[in-house]
């Protein structure tokens, strides 16, 4: 039972414009989302994260939604580089599962010059 | 500040066979914790360590287990292997145990193969 889903295995963008990575969850408990890149050979690296009481979050050219009513989360990056092509892991966690993370199964994006 | 390692990267077993893996957390972290990622699955909670203590597990059977050290450092040992173990072991660090919600650092992963 996956709660929490990347419906989109990739994404192909051209460079300069925006990439939109979507996320949707299915446990309502859920309260803070997190946004994770995967280069090949090596680990997540932490990208941003948002609380549930926010809708909005902005860190740079990388910003997250989030639409509590439809279980919904994007990350958006604006303009996009070819430095940003990874894998992109969504994750969320709440008190009650002692904030294990749960993760999607990731959106490769390509950025092509 | 070093970040995550974790020893050996790549390791080939047989099928029967035990294998353990090392993860060295950042200095200053005392919470370790170890994922399965296959493509199938993704990343998949396998447990979590604080001050020596493991504090989360995640639904794996019993051949998994893993203990942390006074020093932080973290193995976790995978018992009669099976091919649906190969996979990407990936251990992350954090200041405080994971319901503090602090950042997790992953490490590079080791890469298991059953044969």
């Amino acid at each position: 039972d996956q709660q929490v889903k990347q419906n989109s295995p990739s994404l192909s963008v051209q460079e300069g414009r925006i990439s939109i990575l979507n996320c949707d969850y299915t446990n309502s408990m859920f309260d803070y989302f997190l946004w994770y890149k995967k280069y090949p050979a090596e680990g997540p690296t932490f990208l941003i994260s948002i609380s549930s009481i926010k809708d909005k979050n902005e860190d740079g050219r990388f910003t997250v939604f989030l639409n509590k009513s439809a279980k919904h989360l994007s990350l958006h990056i604006v303009p996009s580089q070819p430095g940003d092509s990874a894998v992109y892991f969504c994750a969320a966690t709440f008190p009650g599962n002692n904030r294990k993370l749960i993760w999607g199964l990731g959106t490769s994006l390509a950025v092509n010059p | 500040k070093a970040g995550v390692t974790q020893t050996p990267r790549y390791l080939i077993k047989t099928r029967g066979q035990q294998v353990t893996l090392s993860c060295s957390p950042i200095s200053g972290h005392r919470s370790v914790s170890w994922y399965q990622q296959t493509p199938g699955q993704g990343l998949q909670f396998l447990f979590e360590y604080f001050s020596e203590t493991q504090r989360n597990k995640g639904n794996f059977p019993g051949r998994f287990s893993g203990r942390q050290f006074s020093n932080s450092r973290s193995e976790m040992n995978v018992s009669t292997l099976e091919l649906g173990d190969s996979a990407l072991y990936l251990c992350a660090s954090s200041l405080g145990p994971t319901s503090s919600a602090d950042t997790q650092y992953f490490g590079p992963g080791t890469r298991l193969t059953v044969l």
